[in-house]
C-alpha cells in the first residue's frame, strides 16, 4: 500500500518564521504535490514536481517555495510566514501520468 | 467558467436512498476523471476511477460524458458511513496535475 508521510499533524508557527513542511513518499513515485485546502475554496494546488531537482509553479505559488533533492522527499517552504498562509496542508505523490493521487494525512498550520 | 464544478450541497438523505452527484469540467482535452471522498479533517482518499464505458463498484456507479464534460456519481442504499465530501476530480492533458472540484457534501441519517 503507498504511503505517503507528512511531518506533523498539527504546527503552529509565528509570522516572520521560515517554516519547512516535509512529505516524504515510499514507493518510488516520480510526481509529487503540495496543496493547501481552506474552506470554501477547495484544493489549491502550490507546486508540484515531476523529477528530482525539478518544480512547477501550480496555481497559487507566491510566498511559498519547494525543494526535491531526493526522489522520495518533497519539502514546501513558507520564506516568511504569514497568517493568511494558516490552513491545512496536503501532500501527494502519483507513479504514472494518468493514475489517482496518493495523499499524506495533512499538516494543519496555523500562523500567530 | 470555474475548470471542475460540483454542487456543493449539503445533500441530506436517510439511509437506503440512492443519492446522484453530478460535476462538469471546462478542458475538453482532460484525459482521466476520478472520485475521491473526503472525511471530516482527513485527506482525501481516491473512492473510483471514471470511465468511459462508465464503472461500478458494489453501491456506487461513475458514468463519464464527454461530449457534454460531464461526470456523475450514483450511491445506492445509502449508509450512515458514507456521510462524507465527495470530490470531482479532473486531469487535464497527460503530466498536468489533477484539478479538484470543491466537494459535494452528503449527510446520511437513521
Amino acid at each position: 500500500d503507498v504511503k505517503v508521510t507528512q511531518s506533523s499533524r498539527y504546527l503552529v508557527k509565528r509570522t516572520g518564521e521560515k517554516v519547512f513542511l516535509e512529505c516524504v513518499q515510499d514507493m518510488d513515485h516520480e510526481n509529487m504535490f503540495w496543496y493547501r485546502q481552506d474552506p470554501g475554496l477547495g484544493l489549491r494546488l502550490i507546486y508540484f514536481s515531476y523529477d528530482v531537482k525539478m518544480k512547477e509553479k501550480g496555481d497559487i505559488p507566491e510566498g511559498y517555495s519547494v525543494s526535491r533533492e531526493k526522489k522520495e522527499r518533497f519539502s514546501l517552504i513558507l520564506e516568511s510566514a504569514s497568517t493568511n498562509q494558516t490552513s491545512m496542508y496536503l501532500c501527494a505523490s502519483i507513479r504514472g501520468q494518468n493514475q489517482p493521487q496518493h495523499f499524506g494525512d495533512g499538516t494543519r498550520l496555523s500562523i500567530l | 467558467r470555474k475548470e471542475v464544478e460540483q454542487d456543493p450541497g449539503p445533500f441530506n438523505v436517510p439511509e437506503g436512498a440512492t443519492v446522484a452527484f453530478n460535476c462538469t469540467y471546462s478542458n475538453s482535452a482532460s484525459q482521466s476523471f476520478f472520485w475521491y471522498r473526503q472525511d471530516c479533517r482527513k485527506e482525501p482518499k481516491l473512492l473510483m476511477s471514471v470511465y468511459s464505458s462508465g464503472n461500478e463498484d458494489g453501491r456506487f456507479t461513475a458514468q463519464l460524458n464527454r461530449a457534454s464534460q460531464y461526470i456523475s456519481l450514483l450511491i445506492r442504499d445509502s449508509k450512515l458511513s458514507d456521510s462524507a465530501t465527495y470530490l470531482c476530480v479532473v486531469r487535464g492533458q497527460a503530466g498536468t496535475a489533477l484539478i479538484f472540484g470543491k466537494g459535494t457534501t452528503l449527510s446520511v441519517s437513521s
